[in-house]
């Protein structure tokens, strides 16, 4: 079954780290544009991240110097470490994979929910 | 950056109306645009791609239409299970959501 689990959220104190990681099957992910989008409580969706087939990698503004997307191929695994986590970065968030020539969002995991507070 | 401005940003229609969901890009993007489904607790689901391309297995009722800068988002005959909030999202230059359309019971 092609799917994506992701795993690692919880509760994190301000200026924290945290790890997320998404766990897929069915496909290959090095083959694919591969993201993080969150959403935070009531809001909308706010794209985060990006690392292309080719490795390069991009963030949104509001987590660039902070956050970075990678992936281990080996174990079929897409990853986003959180550095300085702030309250405003609390939200559920979902990994998803870009298909087609520019990766519109095609297959995402269910979220995991990251809740930063003191 | 590239910004997505969508409107409404709620509307209230009853089953069987015709829908009409509107998004405006800051620049144009050419037809890289996409259209979700979310319903409450859920992840958001593919509707449409490259402005106008139904998703397999995704309603014929659903249409989308659009290039440049203006595109809009239909649903020919609202059903029960189409109330939910809908999102357009350029992936042109990396990736840019509307703040998205509640569709809402009249």
């Amino acid at each position: 079954e092609v799917q994506l689990v992701e795993s690692g959220g919880g509760l994190i104190q301000p200026g924290g780290s945290l790890r997320l990681s998404c766990a897929a099957s069915g496909f290959t992910i090095s083959n694919n544009y591969m993201n993080w989008v969150r959403q935070a409580p009531g809001k909308g969706l706010e794209w985060v991240s990006i690392i292309y087939r080719g490795g390069s990698r991009y963030n949104a503004d509001s987590v660039k110097g902070r956050f970075t997307i990678s992936r281990d191929s080996s174990k079929n695994t897409l990853f986003l470490q959180m550095n300085s986590l702030r309250a405003e970065d609390t939200a559920v968030y979902y990994c998803a994979r870009g298909y087609g020539d520019k990766g519109y969002f095609d297959l995402w995991g269910r979220g995991t929910l990251v809740t930063v507070s003191s | 950056d590239i910004q997505m401005t969508q409107s409404p940003s709620t509307l209230s229609a009853s089953v069987g109306d015709r829908v009409t969901i509107t998004c405006r890009a800051s620049q144009s993007i050419s037809s890289w645009l996409a259209w979700y489904q979310q319903k409450p607790g859920k992840a958001p689901q593919l509707l449409i791609y490259k402005a106008s391309t139904l998703e397999s297995g995704v309603p014929s009722r659903f249409s989308g239409s659009g290039s440049g800068t203006e595109f809009t988002l239909t649903i020919s005959s609202l059903q029960p299970d189409d109330f939910a909030t809908y999102y357009c999202q350029q992936y042109d230059s990396y990736s840019t959501f509307g703040q998205g359309t509640k569709v809402e019971i009249k």
